[in-house]
């Protein structure tokens, strides 16, 4: 069954610095989901990814999609406390279905 | 909208207890799926409905667990008897009728935090 590991686990930045989360599939990926959780609260979705090569970017946060390395990157440029959170990437089970898979989370910390 | 409800937002209570939790989706939303989120297994799939019907039950742990969506505005996903192992965030989402993107987008609800004493 579809996999998908997020690195790293945790991460502390001091704010105004970049930073890059990673997901990568165990198998073909058939497009990919990233959403941010506060502690307490639902999924907020960000952005999907459907095409191989696909960069997409909302305000400071820029994700892409590199199909042939079944991966994607979530990059946030100049953080701020605001980014603090969980990420998590989500994908779909297997090609056209219904079912999304996330990977664990990846647990982003911005210090002032 | 006031987007996809769940209730309760917490329930505490004791092992071999029926515990109930409830989700309102999105109107107009015609997929609605129930996740369970742990620590330790991060975010599952226990089951998803598609125009009311129940599509794919394989993620449900085991027969202790039921869910039902009787209508297109409610579903609800049960435990009888619970067991301390159950305790995690319970999380209803949704998704529109209209797939023809080949998206598709869920909208989370709060969650529902159990601790099974």
């Amino acid at each position: 069954s579809q996999e998908l590991e997020q690195s790293p686990q945790s991460l502390i930045v001091q704010e105004g610095k970049n930073l890059t989360i990673n997901c990568t599939s165990s198998k073909t990926l058939y497009g990919l989901y990233w959403y941010k959780q506060k502690y307490g609260e639902g999924l907020i979705f960000l952005m999907m990814l459907q095409k191989g090569g696909e960069e997409k970017s909302h305000e400071k946060i820029t994700a892409k999609l590199d199909e042939k390395k079944q991966q994607s990157s979530l990059h946030i440029t100049a953080s701020q406390p605001s980014h603090a959170g969980i990420y998590l990437c989500g994908a779909p089970s297997q090609g056209g279905s219904e079912k999304l898979v996330f990977g664990k989370g990846t647990k982003l910390t911005v210090n002032p | 909208d006031a987007g996809v409800i769940q209730s309760p937002r917490h329930e505490v209570t004791e092992m071999g207890q029926e515990v109930t939790l409830r989700c309102k989706p999105i109107s107009g939303h015609n997929s609605l799926f129930w996740y369970r989120q742990t620590m330790m297994r991060g975010l599952e799939l226990l089951i998803y409905f598609n125009n009311n019907v129940p599509i794919d039950d394989s993620g449900m742990p085991e027969d202790r667990f039921s869910a039902k969506m009787p209508n297109a505005s409610f579903s609800t996903l049960k435990i009888q008897p619970s067991e301390p192992r159950d305790s995690a965030v319970y999380f209803c989402a949704t998704t529109p009728r209209d797939k023809s993107s080949g998206a598709n987008v869920l909208t989370f609800g709060a969650g529902s935090r159990l601790t099974v004493l």
